[in-house]
């Protein structure tokens, strides 16, 4: 089985200062990994995911995030943020192997931006 | 392109009464799923569907909680009784189908209060 641990339930931060949101997981096969972001009153929408090859991955709006094997870690970061990115942020975690490649989230993580 | 519909939106309901939530997929998307999202947590998968097939429905309660699909598109996800503690967002979510990994495609949700 997988877990996911988002080690911060919010993180406020002023427009245009850079962040970063932390994720854990542990599993005992090899995972994908993923990072949503969820706007209030709406699903969710994939922002990257890592599946193989380079560990840095890029994703929309400006979003990127790496892939540490050794410290199981998968950190979103942005350098400058805008108000448009306050939303709940959530990490998953899939096995890589096994068809169904259905996602085990974390608690997310609210990103609250600042004018 | 249309993206995952969901109806309705919100619904608010007595304890003990029934309730059902309606989702169409993005078409041609052979895979579909049903999420419970607990406020202040991530997703977590109620059941799966392959074309008409419930091919994943073990965290499903099937006490009170039923699903169908029945011409492998749109899908109604029933609650008879409901309780207090249902009380949550319901998020459909929608995929091609394949061995490989396929983006899962959210909807809007239903966010549902039992009173």
């Amino acid at each position: 089985a997988q877990s996911v641990t988002q080690l911060d339930s919010q993180v406020p931060v002023f427009e245009e200062a850079p962040v970063e949101l932390r994720c854990n997981y542990s599993s005992s096969v090899s995972v994908y990994l993923f990072w949503y972001v969820q706007y209030p009153n709406q699903g969710l929408q994939l922002l990257l995911k890592y599946l193989s090859g380079s560990t840095l991955v890029k994703g929309i709006n400006g979003f990127e995030a790496e892939f540490n094997k050794s410290q199981t870690s998968f950190h979103l970061r942005k350098p400058s943020v805008h108000i448009s990115d306050t939303a709940e942020y959530f990490c998953a975690v899939t096995p890589a192997s096994g068809g169904s490649y259905i996602p085990t989230f974390g608690r997310g993580t609210s990103l609250i931006v600042h004018p | 392109e249309a993206g995952v519909v969901q109806s309705p939106r919100y619904k608010i309901i007595e304890k003990k009464q029934p309730v059902a939530f309606w989702c169409n997929p993005i078409s041609g998307h052979n895979t579909l799923y049903w999420y419970l999202q607990n406020l202040g947590q991530g997703p977590e998968l109620l059941i799966r569907y392959e074309n008409e097939e419930a091919v994943d429905d073990s965290q499903l309660p099937k006490d009170r909680f039923s699903a169908e699909r029945l011409k492998g598109v749109d899908s109604t996800l029933k609650i008879q009784p409901a309780e207090l503690g249902d009380s949550a967002v319901y998020l459909c979510a929608s995929s091609t189908q394949g061995a490989t990994y396929n983006e899962q495609f959210f909807g809007p949700g239903t966010r549902l209060t039992v009173l």
